[in-house]
């Protein structure tokens, strides 16, 4: 069964802290991505990678920086959290080639006071 | 970036009932996708149509890609209270996978 697991369900931060936010993903994908999603918007991309070490910013990228040292692992990173950072964060994989089917993880809600 | 707006943004319907969404855009997609997405949980893929005019059927879902490739519709028949959930359709728009994602629907079918 494939799996793509986020490190918290649940996140609460104040503003200013700096928040790390972790996916896993088991199926080998090359593709991994960060998304927000808020109501009425969809999910908007922030930033997206295609290989360890490579990323490339997608829609949003304002306020986040990412880290991919190894394959299986994507990490977001809000340097210094504000409010209008709260929302569900989805992160996915997929494959680099075929039918670019995204898995995705359970997401992340962050709350930011 | 390629907008793909959805409509309508929220259906009630009960048990038994037909609806029909609908995915547009402007711009040309090399596939488009259809999710659904329950509470608490990320999107699941239900299907992907490649092929303008292409219709695939899933049970009693029905997913149709337009013609000129740039709009799609996902229709259900008989509607059943495990299909409530958030649908979201997305198009492929680049060779790396990157999607652009509608708004969604949320889709709620009451007993």
């Amino acid at each position: 069964d494939v799996k793509v697991t986020q490190s918290s369900r649940y996140l609460v931060k104040r503003t200013g802290e700096k928040v790390f936010l972790e996916c896993v993903q088991d199926m080998d994908h090359e593709n991994m991505f960060w998304y927000r999603q808020d109501p009425g918007l969809g999910l908007r991309l922030i930033y997206f990678s295609y290989d360890v070490k490579m990323k490339e910013k997608g829609d949003i990228p304002e306020g986040y920086s990412v880290s991919r040292e190894k394959k299986e692992r994507f990490s977001l990173i809000l340097e210094s959290a504000s409010t209008n950072q709260t929302s569900m964060y989805l992160c996915a994989s997929s494959p680099l080639k075929g039918s670019y089917e995204q898995y995705f993880g359970p997401g992340t809600r962050l709350t930011v006071t | 970036t390629q907008l793909l707006e959805q409509s309508p943004q929220f259906l009630s319907i009960q048990e038994g009932e037909n609806l029909t969404v609908y995915c547009n855009s402007s711009s040309v997609f090399s596939s488009l996708q259809w999710y659904r997405q329950e509470p608490g949980e990320g999107p699941v893929l239900l299907v992907t149509v490649v092929t303008g005019g292409e219709v695939k059927k899933l049970k009693r879902l029905t997913f149709q890609f337009g013609d000129a490739r740039k709009d799609s519709s996902l229709h259900i028949t008989a509607a059943q209270t495990g299909d409530t959930g958030l649908y979201l359709c997305a198009g492929l728009y680049d060779s790396w996978g990157k999607l652009q994602f509608g708004a969604g629907t949320q889709v709620v079918v009451t007993p």
